[in-house]
């Protein structure tokens, strides 16, 4: 079956200090791949995709991710974490084919950033 | 622009009532539509989605079912509500999948809060 996994529930990071919060995944086909993120009672909010052949992505924020292809994972990053970065993040995948494709999940990660 | 509304953002409901949850999508035409619910806050399930109107695909088996009377609205409904269908459910919309568009991202609404007492 086709997957997606954020192996970390929580990641804590110290304020200005690099994070990463990781994701693979296991999808047939060129994989596409998305990181979401959602604050307390909101829907998600798209941060950035993965487009083939760059494999170093950027995107909202300042997040960056990272696609490996030989891991099939796809870690999102940033040099500087901000308190205001805590939240919950969703890594997600397009399964299926042409039109009739659809997007999963994975289980989320919860970044903690203290002062 | 795309815009996507859905209501209400809570709702709480006895055991047993129906349901009907809305979702429209503006600015764009024929989209996947998708409904998924998160509960605890953490993962998400996807439980519809559909890519024209009166065409929807279920991905788990439940009290729950799904309807597109018209191109960009979406309706989440249920006969009689169970405890466990509390949760926090989602509304999203992409772009047709095809070639190069496989990789368009979902566009989510805020959400809507179900408690089932």
């Amino acid at each position: 079956a086709q997957s997606v996994a954020q192996p970390e529930d929580q990641v804590n990071v110290a304020e200005g200090n690099p994070l990463t919060v990781k994701c693979t995944y296991s999808v047939s086909g060129n994989p596409y791949l998305f990181w979401y993120v959602q604050y307390p009672n909101r829907g998600l909010q798209f941060l950035l995709k993965y487009i083939t052949g760059d494999n170093l992505v950027k995107g909202s924020y300042g997040f960056e991710a990272e696609f490996n292809k030989s891991q099939t994972s796809f870690h999102l990053k940033k040099p500087s974490a901000l308190v205001s970065d805590s939240a919950l993040y969703f890594c997600a995948a397009r399964v299926g084919y042409s039109s009739a494709s659809k997007i999963i999940f994975g289980s989320g990660t919860r970044l903690s950033i203290r002062p | 622009s795309q815009t996507i509304h859905q209501w209400p953002a809570t709702l709480v409901q006895p055991v047993g009532s129906p349901l009907s949850l809305e979702c429209t999508v503006e600015g764009t035409s024929n989209p996947n539509l998708y409904w998924y619910r998160q509960a605890a806050g953490r993962g998400l399930q996807l439980l519809f989605y559909s890519i024209g109107i009166d065409q929807i695909s279920s991905e788990v088996p439940q009290n729950l079912s799904a309807s597109r009377p018209q191109d960009r609205q979406f309706i989440l409904s249920s006969k009689k509500l169970l405890l466990s269908d509390s949760g926090f459910y989602l509304c999203a919309w992409s772009r047709k999948g095809r070639g190069r568009s496989m990789n368009t991202e979902a566009f989510f609404g805020q959400g809507t809060r179900l408690t089932v007492v």
